[in-house]
């Protein structure tokens, strides 16, 4: 069980737009450590998507944005496409956890 | 081409040993702090251990603490996990990760699978 809350499963049909959540506390996202996304294809290894809450690096399709208030994150992907269909993890830090580094549990996306 | 690449996984036995390697390219290796995560089957990714540019910081998840060394060689652009006292819970893909400078882990390897059964 992660410290980071991520819904299990979102689901949304071509072009339109979904977002994923990632719901911590005040000892990670609320006591004001950065937020990563990654995007994990089928039978491959995880892609940095959105570095420090709102970044995108620059191969990263504007599609992708992400947000962070609070206790909380999200990512946001509009206009989506079938290969969309992803794993999603949230990252940040935890200030009560051996070596601070804390995933979320991911979400998997549908495109129906 | 930025790549790493590691190797060393395997089949081992319920309280065996194993040593993971990744092998880095197409950048400074000695300038980057870098990670091990892995992903057990069906599962989410798990942070296992951490270890600065220079070596001289390392962090482990409580998980693995105790059983798992990280060490690097910056001369041979090589990072390394010792795994010992291994259990059926440490089966996963392993993979390495550069750490981009505190903005998440921004190159992954491919990753090797560690499975720990008799």
């Amino acid at each position: 069980q992660s410290v980071l809350t991520q819904p299990p499963s979102v689901s949304g049909a071509p072009g339109q737009r979904v977002t994923i959540s990632c719901t911590g506390s005040s000892s990670n996202i609320g006591a004001g450590y950065d937020v990563h996304w990654y995007q994990q294809l089928p039978g491959t290894a995880p892609k940095l998507l959105i570095y420090a809450n709102t970044n995108r690096p620059s191969r990263v399709p504007d599609r992708f944005s992400g947000s962070k208030s609070g206790t909380s994150a999200s990512l946001a992907i509009t206009g989506l496409q079938a290969e969309d269909e992803a794993d999603y993890y949230c990252q940040s830090y935890d200030s009560s956890l051996s070596g601070h580094v804390v995933f979320g549990g991911g979400t998997k996306l549908t495109v129906l | 081409e930025v790549q790493l690449v590691e190797s060393g996984g395997g089949l081992v036995q319920p309280g065996g040993s194993l040593r993971l390697s990744c092998e880095a390219s197409g950048f400074t290796f000695s300038s980057y702090e870098m990670n091990w995560v892995r992903q057990a089957p069906g599962m989410g990714l798990e942070w296992v251990s951490y270890i600065s540019s220079s070596g001289s910081t390392i962090h482990y998840a409580d998980s693995v603490k105790g059983r798992f060394t990280i060490s690097r060689d910056n001369a041979k652009n090589s990072l390394y996990l010792q795994m010992n006292s291994l259990r059926a819970e440490d089966t996963a893909v392993y993979y390495c990760a550069r750490d981009w400078i505190g903005d998440g882990m921004d190159v992954w390897g491919q990753g090797t699978t560690v499975t720990v059964s008799s």
